[in-house]
């Protein structure tokens, strides 16, 4: 069983909707960190989250820690097909110095 | 250039045979790891190093070990490669206090 669960697994919507991806745990996190992967290469981090209840925004990326630091959500709007990828998310517990990955929401975005 | 580069970038091999994976960095940082994803699995911690002479285990070491040769240099090995070890590797760095990771571009192994 993994630490965080992703849902939903898999989401396929047009271009032009908004979606958002859930990520979640019964264990607390120091940090939670949201990666986009592409096919064939390694993941890139869109943002970090710290502060429980924290929201960030990365144009029309939201992110939010939840107020007890134990899930994390993001929201898209008005998707664009170049959204299109792996969405990990990944929390970080400073006791055990380590990252543990959910299993990913794979996003397309059909134009 | 990269700031993680791992090689191969794919490699094919055979049941018994040993693997090594290499991992270089420029970015200066401690902290070192390997990670294997598979599909519907996400990313799985194999080893990890915090410096030169730190190697700690990960949730699924077994069948794998590491060198920290230097603070740049992290490799993977497989003693003997065995087909559910097909799988993607991943490198990655991170520097604290919030430790955001850096991945290297993977390597696809594959063993028969």
């Amino acid at each position: 069983t993994q630490l965080l669960e992703q849902s939903p697994q898999f989401l396929s919507i047009q271009e032009g909707e908004n979606l958002t991806v859930y990520c979640n745990s019964s264990s607390v996190f120091s940090s939670l960190q949201w990666y986009r992967q592409e096919p064939g290469e390694g993941p890139v981090l869109l943002v970090t989250v710290v502060t429980g209840g924290e929201v960030k925004k990365l144009k029309r990326l939201t992110f939010q820690f939840g107020d007890a630091r134990k899930d994390s959500s993001l929201h898209i709007t008005a998707a664009q097909t170049g959204d299109t990828g792996l969405y990990l998310c990944a929390g970080y517990k400073v006791n055990f110095n380590k990252f543990y990955f959910g299993s990913g929401t794979k996003l397309n975005v059909k134009p | 250039d990269a700031d993680v580069t791992q090689t191969p970038r794919n490699r094919i091999t055979k049941t018994g045979k040993r693997i090594m994976l290499e991992c270089s960095q420029t970015k200066g940082h401690d902290r070192m790891y390997w990670y294997r994803q598979d599909p519907g699995l996400g990313l799985r911690l194999i080893y990890y190093s915090f410096d030169v002479k730190d190697i700690n285990k990960g949730e699924i070491s077994d069948g794998y070990s590491v060198s920290r040769q230097a603070q740049a240099k992290f490799s993977l090995s497989l003693e003997s490669a065995i087909p559910n070890q097909t799988a993607l590797y991943f490198c990655a760095t991170s520097e604290p206090p919030i430790n955001e990771q850096f991945f290297g571009p993977g390597t696809r192994l594959t063993v028969l």
